[in-house]
């Protein structure tokens, strides 16, 4: 089964600062991997959606990279701003089966 | 707006009672999935169903049934609900191509007293 973790589970930081959220995962054989983010109270919204075959993949001031053989993926967050207070979770999808494994998130506070 | 929708957004049960999740989208997706998030455990898959006519059993399927009602819908029953199964119940829906993630309804808040 794959085991995903998310280090650290919470992070608070001033408004503006660059941030590196972490996602490690136990099987390499991944299809893709996911990150999301999730409001108090809310669904999940995806934020970047990276393949195997892919290094990284950006969205704004997002940038999500992948490196299989190490088993980790980070999430790179640029200028932060208070909106980006969230909790942020990676999901993997193997190459068999159907399903994701989620981590169980970094909570993230931007203080203004 | 197009997406996945999911009824009721709250509920309470009683232990023993019974209730559907009714779980819709509309984006021709072929595959949809039911997690559930309990806190410090993340999201735990209960059931999917890649297509239409098809369920699968995920990671903790034990008191829960599920139905692929059609290519839109998929519905979650807890036929006698315990205490274990409060929790917030995610609806999930995935396109036909490979390369494609989830998109996630917003949830139902459920508790069982």
């Amino acid at each position: 089964k794959q085991e995903v973790t998310q280090i650290p589970a919470a992070l608070s930081v001033p408004e503006g600062e660059n941030l590196v959220l972490n996602c490690s995962f136990t099987d390499s054989a991944i299809y893709n991997l996911q990150w999301f983010r999730q409001d108090p109270g809310k669904g999940l919204t995806s934020l970047l959606l990276i393949q195997s075959s892919q290094r990284e993949q950006t969205s704004g001031r997002l940038n999500a990279s992948l490196d299989k053989s190490s088993g980790r993926s980070t999430l790179y967050i640029a200028a932060s701003q208070p909106g980006d207070s969230a909790t942020y979770l990676c999901a993997v999808r193997l190459n068999t089966g159907n399903q994701f494994y989620f981590g169980t998130g970094t909570s993230l506070t931007v203080i203004p | 707006n197009a997406g996945v929708t999911q009824t009721p957004k709250f509920q309470v049960l009683k232990t023993g009672q019974s209730m559907t999740l009714q779980c819709a989208q509309d984006m021709n997706h072929n595959s949809m999935y039911w997690y559930r998030q309990d806190p410090g455990m993340g999201l735990r898959l209960i059931y999917y169903s890649a297509s239409e006519g098809t369920t699968d059993k995920g990671e903790v399927p034990n008191g829960y049934n599920v139905s692929r009602l059609n290519k839109r819908e998929f519905s979650l029953r807890l036929e006698s609900a315990a205490p274990s199964q409060t929790s917030v119940y995610f609806c999930a829906s995935r396109g036909q191509e490979q390369d494609y993630g989830y998109t996630f309804g917003s949830g139902t808040r459920l508790t069982v007293v």
